[in-house]
């Protein structure tokens, strides 16, 4: 079965301060998608980043990192200097095998960061 | 600029009325889904629809049902609300690529079922 876990249910840091976000994910199967998603105050999820179970290598975006790891299924985030914008409830959420257009999500992070 | 939008941002009904939550995107996708927000639970999968006309249960239908006569509208439907389906819908879309398709999110609509 597909699982999901953000073990964090709250975060708090000061801004400029570097702010990693855990998700371990569950499943049998060899062929899966990770996604991230951002859900500012606004209520809109937003996508921040897909990677598919073939595709190991880590990705940096601006301030934003991601580091998957299969060996320990995990697809962790990182915030590097955060800024209080970052402020959001984030979603790790895995495909359905059978259904990549079915997600699981995570139960979310929510990050606070305070001037 | 990708846009889905949701017709109500809050909602409040009576326990036994039927409600109607509706969803509308404009990137002419095929995939639609409802999901259901609730704290420490995440978002959880109430219906999808792959056409118009078709639709697939989730992991949470009891209580719900959707309609989709046309392509960019999707409904969701509490035929007799009860508290407990008090909470944040949110609607989704996509289209079929069978990589792992990105949704696209409305802004969610928070229902209150007194």
């Amino acid at each position: 079965a597909q699982k999901v876990t953000q073990a964090q249910t709250e975060i708090s840091v000061v801004e400029k301060e570097d702010v990693t976000l855990d998700c371990v994910y569950e499943t049998r199967d060899t062929t899966y998608y990770l996604f991230w998603y951002k859900q500012p105050p606004s209520g809109e999820l937003v996508f921040l980043i897909r990677r598919n179970s073939f595709d190991e290598q880590n990705e940096i975006s601006g301030r934003y990192s991601w580091n998957f790891q299969k060996s320990t299924s995990s697809f962790n985030f990182t915030i590097t200097a955060s800024q209080v914008v970052d402020s959001a409830v984030y979603f790790c959420a895995l495909s359905d095998p059978y259904n990549f257009n079915k997600f699981y999500f995570g139960s979310g992070t929510k990050l606070n960061v305070k001037p | 600029d990708v846009k889905v939008t949701q017709s109500s941002r809050y909602l409040v009904k009576r326990t036994g009325e039927k409600v109607f939550l509706e969803c509308v995107q404009d990137m002419d996708h095929e995939n639609m889904f409802w999901y259901r927000q609730d704290p420490g639970l995440g978002l959880r999968l109430i219906y999808f629809s792959y056409d118009v006309k078709m639709k697939e249960k989730g992991d949470i239908p009891e209580g719900y049902s959707v309609s989709r006569e046309k392509k960019e509208r999707f409904s969701l439907i509490l035929e007799s609300a009860s508290t407990n389906q008090t909470s944040m819908y949110l609607c989704a879309s996509s289209s079929p690529t069978g990589q792992g398709d990105i949704q696209y999110f409305g802004a969610g609509t928070r229902l209150s079922v007194l």
